[in-house]
């Protein structure tokens, strides 16, 4: 299986601020990308993080607000920026190994 | 349209009995490939177990199994054996194979009891 590592694990924001969230996969991982699960709900898309250009982002989100980098195949940020309340949430990186899929610990964020 | 569907309410498992949690997919593709993962109160996403549209045999990784039932576009998870540490939420998902994104059901939560 894939190794696939995330920091902070948690934060606790004020309003109007961005946090970055590292993560680091091991060199196996082909495909990244990242995930956000608001309370109480399922797993949503954010984003396919491509090396060395823009990601892919998924209806309903934005690079202004989501900017995603993946300067290397092992290495990615996502940048929650001028967050609200609403950005509270748990923030995964994922990545993909053969037919495969994991995901990192996650990031937990609380926006005041 | 819902690609993935969870509708069991939340369960309540004695230990050492098996528990199946139920899924429905819905997709034209012929290929395609059926995931679940477990999600404890810490928040992690655990890589339970992977079905593949082509493969012949269910999937089973240790205690985990999968009911694949292509025809009836259903993939249910068979917990054998369950401990106390199966408390969870279960997400099935489904990837495409054009699409490389995971499309996750809504989940269905256990407790399991001794």
């Amino acid at each position: 299986s894939a190794v696939i590592s995330q920091k902070p694990s948690r934060d606790i924001c004020q309003r109007g601020t961005s946090l970055t969230i590292q993560c680091q996969v091991d060199s196996q991982v082909t495909m990244m990308f990242w995930y956000r699960q608001q309370p109480g709900q399922s797993l949503t898309l954010i984003a396919t993080a491509n090396q060395g250009s823009e990601a892919t982002y998924e209806s309903g989100f934005v690079i202004d607000k989501f900017p995603i980098s993946r300067p290397n195949l092992t290495f990615s940020t996502l940048t929650v920026s001028n967050m609200s309340p609403e950005d509270s949430s748990i923030y995964l990186c994922s990545g993909q190994y053969y037919n495969e899929q994991f995901f990192g610990p996650g990031t937990r964020l609380t926006v005041l | 349209a819902q690609k993935i569907t969870q509708t069991q309410p939340g369960m309540f498992v004695q230990e050492k009995e098996a528990v199946t949690l139920d899924c429905t997919y819905d997709t034209s593709d012929p290929s395609y490939g059926l995931f679940w993962y477990k999600q404890p109160s810490s928040g992690e996403m655990i890589f339970l177990i992977y079905q593949g549209s082509y493969d012949q045999q269910n999937a089973t990784e240790g205690r985990y199994s999968l009911n694949f039932q292509k025809a009836r576009k259903s993939a249910n998870l068979v917990i054998s054996a369950s401990q106390l540490g199966d408390s969870a939420m279960y997400f099935c998902a489904m990837r495409e194979g054009r699409s490389n994104r995971l499309a996750f059901g809504k989940g269905n939560q256990v407790v399991v009891i001794p």
